[in-house]
């Protein structure tokens, strides 16, 4: 099984909330991605965590604030946003963060509307 | 720097008919390479990948690519493409000395009655 889930599916959120985003993947993986994918582009890389700390921000903006509180589950908290967050965010995971052959699997994404 | 690049953005083809889309790379070094797919409104499928072993690799859904490393491509074929086949196609590389996944631009494939 190479799943990886996501909830919610759609989010609408405005500038003054606070949401959170969550993932979960039951593969044993102990790298966890999150991406945002902004329409007819690639995703982006915003952060790893590796055996559940965080190992790289791509110098993403504070008001994106991932966590993760264990080895299966992966979130980020979202406040004040900005309408150009808007954009599917991506979930992934893999074996580790070694790259390489390392596969990472990705969920079916949450679509945030920011207004 | 390691850079993927897919030349077509959009690949137009009928129904039935065979599709080859086109992935070539750039990297100084030995690379694993990966075709996903992402439908309409949903997250990336992993296709197919190469990693070692033999060039021609067959995926799901019908789709096979062929590593050539001689000319650093990977393209993408399928003999009959379906209209359920109308998706985005990303190409995208990784290294051992890197934690990163490097994606093409991608290709819009449409497939049409």
């Amino acid at each position: 099984d190479t799943e990886v889930t996501q909830t919610p599916k759609h989010l609408v959120m405005g500038m003054t909330n606070k949401k959170s985003l969550k993932c979960e993947q039951h593969m044993g993986h102990r790298a966890m991605y999150w991406y945002k994918q902004k329409a007819k582009k690639p995703p982006e890389l915003m952060f790893v965590y590796s055996y559940e700390k965080l190992s790289i921000n791509e110098s993403v903006p504070s008001r994106f604030s991932p966590e993760c509180p264990n080895s299966s589950l992966l979130n980020l908290h979202l406040h004040a946003l900005q309408p150009e967050d808007s954009a599917l965010y991506l979930c992934a995971s893999s074996q580790d963060m070694g790259g390489g052959i390392k596969t990472q699997y990705f969920g079916p994404g949450t679509r945030l509307l920011v207004l | 720097a390691q850079s993927v690049t897919q030349l077509d953005s959009q690949v137009p083809v009928f129904e039935e008919a065979p599709v080859e889309l086109r992935c070539n790379y750039s990297s100084s070094v030995s690379v694993y390479l990966f075709w996903y797919v992402q439908y309409p409104n949903q997250g990336l499928q992993l296709l197919l990948k190469y990693l070692s072993g033999s060039t021609l690799v067959k995926g799901i859904n019908g789709f096979e690519a062929e590593f050539n490393k001689s000319q650093t491509s990977f393209h993408l074929r399928k003999p009959s493409v379906h209209i359920s086949d109308t998706a985005e196609y990303f190409c995208a590389v990784s290294m051992d000395s890197s934690y990163k996944l490097i994606f093409g631009s991608g290709t819009r494939l449409l497939v049409r009655p």
